[in-house]
């Protein structure tokens, strides 16, 4: 079945720029959605269509794609960034989604 | 506003059956797709299915097909998964969430219902 992969975890200081990156085979043609979601809470969509921003989500939120790789980007990392980020996408016949492995966004 | 309003937890022992609901608020449930989402304790989002009310077209994650059925009762307002016979494995919270749109992703969750499967 499709898969697609994130690292495990990404660790920055206040004030720098986190990078997550999601890899998969269909994502040239597939478009990709971000997730954030902190303990005790549902998921929190931050990034659609790989770049765009739903209404409410800061700016130094970011969506970019690649290739075969889509990439958010937090600029500007606050300590309420902290969490779990989830990539998520659907195989090429657009029938099954998936969700990457997750994300731990640590601030140092 | 949109609400997707779950039922509560459960505690249930390996080999009984199990129906959680998710009733929806605020929108016309039966044109949009409502999904559900597995979260094992600790780990990460799983993809299980998803359901069009309207005529109850059901798509299933492989790795669910045949372990769960989703349903839609368009009556109440509610999506539901069932199972048949619980595992341990199943231990984990759902949750539900709506699609967004046309477009393959998730716009409103629900709060998550806790499953625990424990002899």
């Amino acid at each position: 079945s499709y898969e697609v992969t994130q690292p495990p975890s990404v660790s920055v200081s206040p004030g720098q720029t986190a990078r997550i990156n999601c890899s998969g085979d269909a994502l040239p043609k597939k478009y990709t959605y971000w997730y954030q979601q902190k303990p005790g809470q549902a998921p929190l969509l931050v990034i659609y269509k790989d770049t765009e921003r739903p209404s409410g989500i800061p700016e130094r939120f970011f969506g970019s794609s690649s290739g075969t790789t889509v990439t958010l980007t937090i600029s500007g990392v606050q300590a309420e960034d902290e969490a779990d980020y989830y990539c998520q996408s659907t195989d090429t016949t657009g029938s099954y989604w998936v969700f990457g492995g997750g994300t731990k966004l640590t601030v140092l | 506003e949109v609400q997707l309003v779950q039922s509560g937890a459960e505690v249930k022992k390996p080999g009984e059956s199990l129906k959680i609901s998710c009733e929806a608020f605020g929108y016309s449930f039966t044109n949009s797709w409502i999904g559900w989402v597995r979260q094992m304790p600790g780990k990460g989002l799983e993809w299980m299915g998803i359901i069009y009310p309207d005529d109850s077209d059901t798509r299933y994650s492989p790795s669910f097909q045949g372990h769960v059925t989703i349903s839609a009762d368009k009556s109440t307002n509610t999506a539901s998964v069932q199972w048949n016979s619980l595992k341990a494995s199943d231990t984990a919270t759902y949750f539900c969430a709506r699609r967004g749109g046309s477009l393959n992703f998730f716009d409103s969750w629900g709060r998550g219902t806790l499953v625990t499967v424990s002899s």
